[in-house]
């Protein structure tokens, strides 16, 4: 079945920082790569998403890298903020209409 | 407001007792699926339904039911609680199946004693 590694499971940055996380799938068929964001009691929110015929898609902040031959894709955040501390989650999906998450990066940005 | 209502947002229960986790959607949304999050193992799937009358397992359905009578409408059904479905459970919908947004709920926090 699906496998989807994420790396890595928490990352320490501090503000004004970069950071990125990583997503890697083995499903081929997979064609939608979105990136979710949990912050503290609160349900997963959608942050940024990307498709297959696409390799780059960026959001102010936020971007989002595709490789689909190497079956990775990256989410990256550039001067990340306190508020931007939450646990980054990615959902590759195309092939199957089961879901099958990453377990998620806890990113932690200091003051 | 778009949005998925779950209910309740806690639950603790005893070893059997029988309870049903609400989820409805006012989004008109075809795919509804339910999610349970433990810590270091992330969200996992429980089942999932593409339309009314249409469900499927997910990855981890023992000890799971679930129906869907009407669209909006997708209840989590514990015949039996167990300690180890002590957990933090998600509802989640989309237009359609897969490849689309998901919006979830806001959880509902369950203990088994």
């Amino acid at each position: 079945g699906e496998n989807v590694e994420q790396h890595p499971s928490t990352l320490s940055v501090q503000e004004g920082d970069s950071a990125v996380i990583k997503c890697t799938y083995s499903d081929s068929a997979s064609n939608y790569f979105p990136w979710y964001k949990q912050e503290l009691g609160k349900g997963p929110q959608l942050i940024i998403d990307i498709r297959s015929n696409v390799g780059e898609k960026k959001d102010q902040r936020i971007a989002v890298t595709l490789n689909k031959t190497a079956k990775h894709f990256s989410l990256h955040i550039t001067e990340t903020q306190p508020e931007d501390s939450a646990v980054y989650f990615c959902v590759p999906s195309g092939g199957y209409n089961k879901l099958i998450f990453g377990a998620g990066t806890r990113l932690a940005v200091h003051p | 407001e778009a949005q998925v209502t779950q209910n309740p947002r806690y639950l603790i229960t005893v070893t059997g007792k029988k309870l049903t986790v609400t989820c409805s959607q006012n989004m008109n949304h075809e795919y509804m699926s339910w999610y349970r999050q433990d810590p270091g193992l992330g969200l996992r799937q429980i089942y999932y339904s593409m339309n009314v009358e249409v469900t499927d397992k997910g990855d981890v359905p023992e000890g799971y039911k679930v129906s869907r009578k009407e669209k909006r409408n997708f209840p989590l059904i514990l015949e039996s609680p167990s300690p180890n479905q002590t957990s933090l459970y998600f509802c989640a919908s989309s237009l359609s199946v897969t490849n689309e947004k998901l919006f979830f709920g806001s959880g509902t926090q369950l203990s088994v004693l």
